[in-house]
Formats: C-alpha cells, sequence, structure tokens
C-alpha cells in the first residue's frame, strides 16, 4: 500500500512564526498536493507538484510557498503564520489521472 | 465559483436504512469521479469511483450513480452502518487537462444505531 507520512499530527504555533510541514510518500507517484480543510470549505487546494523542482499554485496559495527537492518529499511553508491558517492540512499523492492518497492529516494551531 | 457541490452538510440515517449522498458539478469536462470518506483526525480514504462512461458502479454496500446530463452523482449505502460515520467528499477531474481533482464541501453522515 501506499504510504503518505506528515510528519506532524498537532502543531501549535505562534503567529509569525516560519512553519514548516512535511509529507513524504514511498511509492514513487510523481504528483503530490496539499490541501486545507475548514468546515462548511471542504478541502481547498494550497499548492500542487508534478515533478521534482515543480510546483502550480492552487485556489488559496496566498500566505504560502512548497518546495519539492526530492520526488518522494513535498514541504509546505508558511512564511508568516497568522490565527486565519489554522486548519487540518491534508497531504496527497498520485500517479498521473489515479485517485490520491492522502496522509493522516496535521492539525495546526496558530496562537 | 464552487464546481462541485455537496449541498447537504449533512445528513443522520437509521442504521439498516439507505444512506444517499448529492453531489452536483458544473464543468462538463469532468469525466471522472471518486467518493472519499474521512473521519476525524484522519486523512480521507478512497471509498468508489466512476468513470463517465458508466453510470454506476458497485463495491459491496456502496454504489454511485451517475447522471451526466444533470450533472449529477450520488453515493448509495444499503445498509447503513455506525462505522459509516464520516463526513464524504466527492471529488471530480477532467482527464483532458490537469489531473487534479476538484473536491466538493463535503456531507456529514451520522448514522444512528
Amino acid at each position: 500500500d501506499v504510504k503518505v507520512t506528515q510528519s506532524s499530527r498537532y502543531l501549535v504555533k505562534r503567529t509569525g512564526e516560519k512553519v514548516f510541514l512535511e509529507c513524504v510518500q514511498d511509492m514513487d507517484h510523481e504528483n503530490m498536493f496539499w490541501y486545507r480543510q475548514d468546515p462548511g470549505l471542504g478541502l481547498r487546494l494550497i499548492y500542487f507538484s508534478y515533478d521534482v523542482k515543480m510546483k502550480e499554485k492552487g485556489d488559496i496559495p496566498e500566505g504560502y510557498s512548497v518546495s519539492r527537492e526530492k520526488k518522494e518529499r513535498f514541504s509546505l511553508i508558511l512564511e508568516s503564520a497568522s490565527t486565519n491558517q489554522t486548519s487540518m492540512y491534508l497531504c496527497a499523492s498520485s500517479l498521473t489521472g489515479e485517485g490520491y492518497t492522502f496522509g493522516s492529516g496535521t492539525r495546526l494551531t496558530v496562537v | 465559483d464552487q464546481q462541485v457541490k455537496q449541498n447537504s452538510p449533512s445528513l443522520s440515517v437509521q442504521e439498516g436504512r439507505i444512506s444517499i449522498l448529492n453531489c452536483d458539478y458544473t464543468n462538463s469536462m469532468f469525466d471522472y469521479f471518486l467518493w472519499y470518506k474521512k473521519y476525524p483526525a484522519e486523512g480521507p480514504t478512497f471509498l468508489i469511483s466512476i468513470s463517465s462512461i458508466k453510470d454506476k458502479n458497485e463495491d459491496g454496500r456502496f454504489t454511485v450513480f451517475l447522471n451526466k446530463s444533470a450533472k449529477h452523482l450520488s453515493l448509495h449505502i444499503v445498509p447503513s452502518q455506525p462505522g459509516d460515520s464520516a463526513v464524504y467528499f466527492c471529488a471530480a477531474m477532467a482527464t483532458s487537462g490537469t489531473y487534479k481533482y476538484i473536491f466538493g464541501t463535503g456531507t456529514r453522515l451520522k448514522v444512528l444505531a
């Protein structure tokens, strides 16, 4: 089975901190995605990547950046955390044309 | 503009009865659809899919129906079990475009024992 591992299940950060969320997949998937889930808003795409060193903005990229230096790892960076970035963050990976495999999620609280 | 809509934020069903979760989409280019289930504090897990060349796909207690003319799909769970209580997301993709799924806002299903 494909495994998508997110480094932290729960994080608490202070406003203004730089925050790194890490995601690793072990099945050589070329596509990786970062979503956030908020009540009533569903899953909203932040950034995605189709290949190493490639990235594309999703629907809500403001305040975020990403890094994909290796195929298996896709990092989400909050440049200066704000309270409106408190959310559940979900990483996913896929082969092209197939469904996503999601990680367990990181519940981030910004205080 | 929400391209994939789940208009019912929540649904309660008695154990053993049928649960019907609905999803509407606006983009006629969407031709592949998925349903995911999500428990609290866990990532979504894949449930069932359907391609636009079909109008029905079954997997055990789960059946997905697709009505292309109405741009509507539904997930039927029969019989519903308490363990089915979760948030369900539908997702749609246009395979001719970028391989990116658009997700609905989710429906929280509660199956009452």
